[in-house]
């Protein structure tokens, strides 16, 4: 079976200074993962997907992911963050549409 | 081109009382998911339908939940009875096909309160 898992449930940065989101995969074999963004009051937006055409995948307002299958992870990046990147960050798998438990991402001024 | 619509935003109904949730998902998406989302945790998928059959509904609570998607477009959630809970935001959300790698447009969801 494959699951992902979000390591922390919070995070605070300050505006300006990078973003980390955590995130690992269990997978018997290579799975196909993505990172889907939740606004307060908005629906879950499609951040960006990794289909192993290529390990660094860049998504929307700039973020990126690198998969590493060395350290079954696909951890979420973005070098500056901004006050509109708060929000609810979760990690996902294609198989099932299967979701993580979330990292809410709290960007103070 | 049109989203997912969800409706009602909002429902607050008291416990074993039974309650329904209405999707329209993008058209001519032929995949629909069904979501409970409770406060704090991610998303869990409750049923999914490839046009009118349903895929998976290992994690729908079928002694309480039902959902059909009669014609291939809309669908409805239902809950009865509720259960305390079942207070949760129910997603809905629509693919064009079950490819591997497609995105999955969602809509806003419905608050449920169950009091």
């Amino acid at each position: 079976a494959q699951s992902v898992t979000q390591l922390d449930s919070h995070v605070s940065v300050s505006e300006g200074t990078p973003v980390l989101l955590r995130c690992n995969y269990s997978s018997s074999y290579s799975p196909s993962l993505f990172w889907y963004v939740q606004h307060p009051n908005k629906g879950l937006q499609l951040l960006l997907k990794y289909t192993s055409a290529a390990t660094l995948v860049k998504g929307i307002n700039g973020f990126e992911a690198e998969f590493k299958k060395s350290e079954t992870s696909f951890h979420l990046t973005k070098p500056s963050a901004h006050m509109s990147d708060a929000a609810e960050y979760f990690c996902g798998n294609f198989n099932k549409f299967y979701f993580g438990s979330g990292t809410k991402l709290n960007v103070k001024p | 081109e049109a989203g997912v619509a969800q409706s009602p935003r909002y429902k607050i109904i008291e416990k074993r009382q039974s309650v329904a949730f209405w999707c329209n998902p993008i058209s001519g998406h032929a995949t629909l998911y069904w979501y409970q989302q409770i406060l704090g945790q991610g998303p869990k998928l409750l049923i999914q339908f490839q046009n009118n059959g349903v895929v998976d509904d290992s994690q729908l609570p079928k002694d309480r939940f039902s959902a059909e998607r009669l014609k291939g477009v809309d669908s409805t959630l239902k809950i009865q009875p509720a259960k305390l809970e079942d207070s949760a935001v129910y997603l809905c959300a629509s693919r064009f096909n079950r490819g591997e790698h497609t995105e999955a447009f969602f809509g806003q969801g419905t608050r449920l309160t169950v009091v």
